[in-house]
C-alpha cells in the first residue's frame, strides 16, 4: 500500500495568480499521476509524471499551464497557472506501487477555489 | 470516442439488501476494470480490480463481474450497511496495451437504516 500526503487540503485563490500542489509518497514509486475532478464529476487524468523525465499530458492539457515537477521518487508537484474559474476544482495525485495495471492510491485532494 | 457509464442516479436501499451498480462501456476494450469508493471531500479508495479473463471477483460482501461481450461490469455490495454510503467509481483500463484507466462517473450509494 502507500499512504500519500497532499498539500495545500484546500486554497481559495484570486484569478490570474498560481497554485503549487505538493504530493508526497510514502515508498518510492515510478510514475505519479495527476487527476482533475470538476463539481460532480468524475476524474480527468491531466498528466503523468516521471522521475527524470517530462511528464506526459493528456489531451486538452499542456505544461505552460500545468507544470509538474518530478524531482525524485517520493515527491512530485503541480502548478496550476493563471488560474480563472474554470480552475476550480479537486486536484488528486495518484500512485500505483504494486506496478502498472494495479490498484492505485490517491491522496486526498486538494480543492481549489477561484475568485 | 471512449465512453464510461454509470447510474447517475443516486441508489438508494434498504439496509441488509444487496445492492448492485452497473458500468458500461464502448468504443473501449479494457484489460481489466477497477472499482473504487470516494467519499465527500476525499480521494477514491480502492475496492476491487477484475481481470478480462477473469468473470467474477469477491472480497468480503462485494463481487464484481466482468463481461466483455456486454461490456459491462456489475458491481455488488450483499448485506449493504449505512456505512456503505459512498459514490462508487468504475475504471476500465490497459485498452491496448496502455497503463492508464478512465473513471467513470460514479453512482451514489445511500444505504437506509
Amino acid at each position: 500500500s502507500a499512504v500519500i500526503s497532499q498539500k495545500p487540503s484546500r486554497d481559495i485563490c484570486q484569478r490570474g495568480t498560481s497554485l503549487t500542489i505538493q504530493c508526497q509518497v510514502d515508498s518510492q514509486v515510478t510514475m505519479m499521476f495527476w487527476y482533475r475532478q470538476q463539481p460532480g464529476q468524475s476524474l480527468t487524468l491531466i498528466a503523468t509524471a516521471n522521475q527524470g523525465s517530462e511528464a506526459t499530458y493528456e489531451s486538452g492539457f499542456v505544461i505552460d499551464k500545468f507544470p509538474i515537477s518530478r524531482p525524485n521518487l517520493t515527491f512530485s508537484t503541480l502548478t496550476v497557472s493563471n488560474m480563472s474559474p474554470e480552475d476550480s476544482s479537486i486536484y488528486l495525485c495518484s500512485v500505483e506501487v504494486g506496478g502498472l495495471n494495479t490498484e492505485a492510491f490517491f491522496g486526498q485532494g486538494t480543492r481549489l477555489t477561484v475568485v | 470516442s471512449q465512453k464510461i457509464e454509470q447510474n447517475s442516479e443516486a441508489l438508494n436501499i434498504q439496509e441488509g439488501k444487496t445492492a448492485t451498480l452497473t458500468c458500461n462501456y464502448t468504443n473501449y476494450s479494457p484489460a481489466y476494470l477497477q472499482w473504487y469508493r470516494q467519499d465527500p471531500g476525499r480521494g477514491p479508495v480502492f475496492l476491487l480490480l477484475i481481470r478480462e479473463n477473469e468473470k467474477e471477483k469477491r472480497k468480503e460482501r462485494l463481487k464484481v463481474t466482468f463481461d466483455t461481450t456486454l461490456k459491462q461490469s456489475l458491481f455488488h455490495i450483499t448485506a449493504s450497511q449505512p456505512a456503505d454510503s459512498a459514490t462508487y467509481l468504475c475504471a476500465p483500463g490497459g485498452d491496448s496495451g496502455t497503463y492508464k484507466y478512465i473513471f467513470g462517473t460514479g453512482t451514489r450509494l445511500k444505504v437506509l437504516a
